[in-house]
């Protein structure tokens, strides 16, 4: 079965610095990777997803990822936190729409 | 792409009663399932809706407790049964399009569930 592990259940930066939310996949076959940001009490909002085409993946707000097959990782980044930043993000893999989640990490941004 | 909506968007239900959550996609699709995220967690499958037959439920998931129905390709419910403040969690409907070779997966915007 697929998995995701996220190391880190919280992360805090300061406002302009580097992001850096990790991810590493467990899978038999090539993966399906997806980032997902939600802010409280909102619903699930897709930031990027991987499906083979490209390894660096670029999604909306400035974030991206990239896809690394030797270490098995999809980490996610963003050169410059903002505040607007600040939600819980959740690294997620898929099989035929069979999606599992990371246990989440929250990010704060620290004026 | 296809829109999910969830009926209801929220309720809350006393212990012991049973509340059905409705799933509507706008477009067919190849695969419906059913998520729970209680609070401060990550989302958990509770099963695979399946059409016309009963539904693949994971681990620690038991059809009493969370019958779903897929009557068609486009529908699916799921009911939460005899209900313990335990159950009160946000429950989201996913549905996944393989169709013409499209890999695309999309969530309802969930339903807020508080058990008294």
């Amino acid at each position: 079965a697929q998995s995701v592990t996220q190391l880190g259940s919280h992360v805090s930066v300061s406002e302009g610095a580097l992001v850096l939310l990790r991810c590493n996949y467990s899978s038999s076959v090539p993966p399906y990777l997806f980032w997902y940001v939600q802010y409280p009490n909102q619903g699930l909002q897709l930031l990027l997803k991987y499906t083979s085409a490209a390894t660096l993946v670029k999604g909306i707000n400035g974030f991206e990822a990239e896809f690394k097959k030797s270490e098995t990782s999809f980490h996610l980044t963003k050169p410059s936190a903002h505040m607007s930043d600040a939600a819980e993000y959740f690294c997620a893999v898929s099989d035929m729409g069979d999606m599992r989640f990371g246990a989440g990490t929250r990010l704060t941004v620290k004026p | 792409s296809a829109v999910i909506s969830q009926k209801p968007s929220r309720d809350i239900c006393q212990r012991g009663t049973s509340l059905t959550i409705q799933c509507q996609v706008d477009s067919q699709v190849t695969m419906m399932f059913w998520y729970r995220q209680q609070p401060g967690q990550s989302l958990t499958l509770i099963a695979t809706a399946n059409q016309g037959s009963e539904a693949t439920y994971e681990s620690g998931f038991v059809i009493d407790k969370f019958p779903i129905s897929r009557p068609n390709l486009t529908f699916s419910t799921l009911t939460v049964s005899n209900m313990s403040p335990e159950d009160s969690s946000i429950y989201l409907c996913s549905a996944y399009s393989g169709l013409a070779g499209a890999n695309e997966q999309f969530f309802g915007p969930g339903t807020r569930l508080t058990v008294l």
